[in-house]
């Protein structure tokens, strides 16, 4: 368990309505990170953050804004949620060992009706 | 960019036998590291076992196992003893070295173990 809790776990909104999904960790992470796990393409990367304020994009960016103000608060928002953003929407930590790996939250689960 | 390719969409396994779950990904860098991720149906993904790219000996958590054959850009995954509780979908991920955080993951297998 690395601490990692996503808000809310499921949602349900209308194309065209501004989404915000909440990533929260306790362990002082430095780099965080948004997915998205669509059936056939596993898990892609929407944003990351390498700390307060530094955020880059990822493979799957379009749509999608970022924002990270303290450590352990990284969210992700739709700006005008479309049907093609229905997804489960994962947050992740890179953990502190010498092997980059990552560990992720509970997901959320996303639908766009 | 870097990809992943788990050609095996379903496989099954009888409970206590093994099972080997096949994953190859295509890089043209020298160090990165390689990962297998278990989705159980509480969909929580979980770090089954990692390794290496600098590494020769391949890597093992208890009944799991690697074949890595760096040349072939292979990465299999073998389950021993399979158990009930090994259902799932597994993810081979392949993460880059240094501070590049572009990892990439297959599209899963999913996993049925039979009584």
């Amino acid at each position: 368990d690395a601490g990692i809790t996503q808000s809310p776990r499921h949602k349900v909104t209308e194309t065209g309505t501004p989404v915000t999904l909440r990533c929260h960790q306790t362990e002082n992470h430095r780099y965080m990170y948004w997915y998205r796990q669509d059936p056939g393409h596993g898990l892609r990367l929407i944003h990351y953050s390498y700390g307060v304020k530094d955020t880059d994009k990822g493979e799957v960016s379009d749509g999608y804004s970022v924002s990270r103000s303290k450590t352990e608060d990284f969210l992700l928002t739709l700006e005008s949620a479309t049907s093609s953003q229905t997804s489960v929407y994962f947050c992740a930590i890179r953990g502190q060992g010498a092997y980059n790996e990552q560990f992720f939250g509970p997901g959320t689960r996303l639908t766009v009706l | 960019a870097q990809t992943v390719t788990q050609s095996q969409p379903e496989m099954s396994v009888q409970e206590a036998e093994t099972v080997t779950l096949s994953c190859t990904y295509d890089t043209s860098e020298s160090d990165y590291y390689l990962f297998w991720y278990k989705q159980p149906p509480s969909r929580q993904m979980i770090l089954v076992i990692r390794q290496e790219a600098y590494k020769q000996q391949n890597a093992t958590e208890n009944r799991f196992s690697v074949n890595f054959q760096k040349a072939a850009k292979s990465f299999s995954l073998k389950i021993s003893d399979s158990q009930l509780g090994d259902a799932a979908m597994y993810f081979c991920a392949y993460g880059p070295g240094g501070n590049n955080n572009d990892m990439r993951f297959g599209a899963g297998t999913r996993l049925t173990v039979k009584p």
